[in-house]
């Protein structure tokens, strides 16, 4: 069946850097994806999404890339900040990746 | 707007109760859905609907039921509790049943069963 695949459990990274989260996906026909944000004791938060006739989107800090060839994207955020820690979840429409959560040091 | 709420925030069951976790939002959203949350497994569709009187499966429908009797209300029922149940439930909506996919998820409810 279809699946969706984050490649890291656990991203550390210090305050002010940019954080790299990458997700893979299984369907090549897939052509809808969205990333997700939950924080602690919440429910997941709409961040981003991009569909499969672009490869780049861009949004407050964040920009996420389609690789479509390999089947890979990718969520940057840009200057991390300790409001960003959280776990970062990437869906192919209504399948849900695991999730990778991200931990952000002073 | 609220949004998305749900109740309760906890519950604890014994194997065999049932009970039923409460949804609603007020956005009036066409598409809500329902789905689990376990650990290293992420988020698993239960059930969803397209609108008021319109339910159908998700990957994980098995030992749950759903109503949606008005467009507000998405209800989950659990009629005969199993430990494997035990898990965070998130309920669901977005604006239109053609394009599903930017949900609005509530707090979530803790479920355990003993």
């Amino acid at each position: 069946g279809e699946s969706v695949g984050l490649h890291l459990p656990t991203l550390s990274v210090q305050e002010g850097d940019n954080s790299i989260i990458n997700c893979a996906y299984s369907n090549s026909a897939s052509d809808y994806f969205i990333w997700y944000k939950q924080e602690s004791g919440k429910g997941p938060q709409f961040i981003i999404d991009i569909r499969s006739n672009m490869d780049k989107r861009q949004g407050q800090r964040v920009t996420v890339l389609l690789n479509k060839t390999v089947k890979h994207l990718s969520l940057q955020i840009a200057a991390t900040q300790p409001g960003d820690s959280a776990v970062y979840f990437c869906a192919d429409k209504l399948i849900f990746g695991t999730g990778t959560r991200l931990q952000v040091f002073p | 707007n609220a949004g998305v709420t749900q109740t309760p925030k906890f519950q604890v069951l014994k194997t065999g109760q049932s009970m039923t976790l409460q949804c609603a939002q007020d956005m009036n959203h066409e598409y809500m859905s329902w789905y689990r949350q376990d650990p290293g497994m992420g988020l698993r569709l239960i059930h969803y609907s397209v609108g008021a009187g319109i339910t159908d499966q998700g990957e994980v429908p098995n030992g749950y039921n759903v109503s949606r009797s008005t467009t507000e209300d998405f209800p989950l029922r659990l009629l005969s509790a199993a430990p494997s149940q035990t898990s965070v439930y998130f309920c669901a909506s977005s604006y239109s049943r053609f394009n599903p996919y930017e949900q609005y998820f509530g707090p979530g409810t803790r479920l355990t069963v003993t």
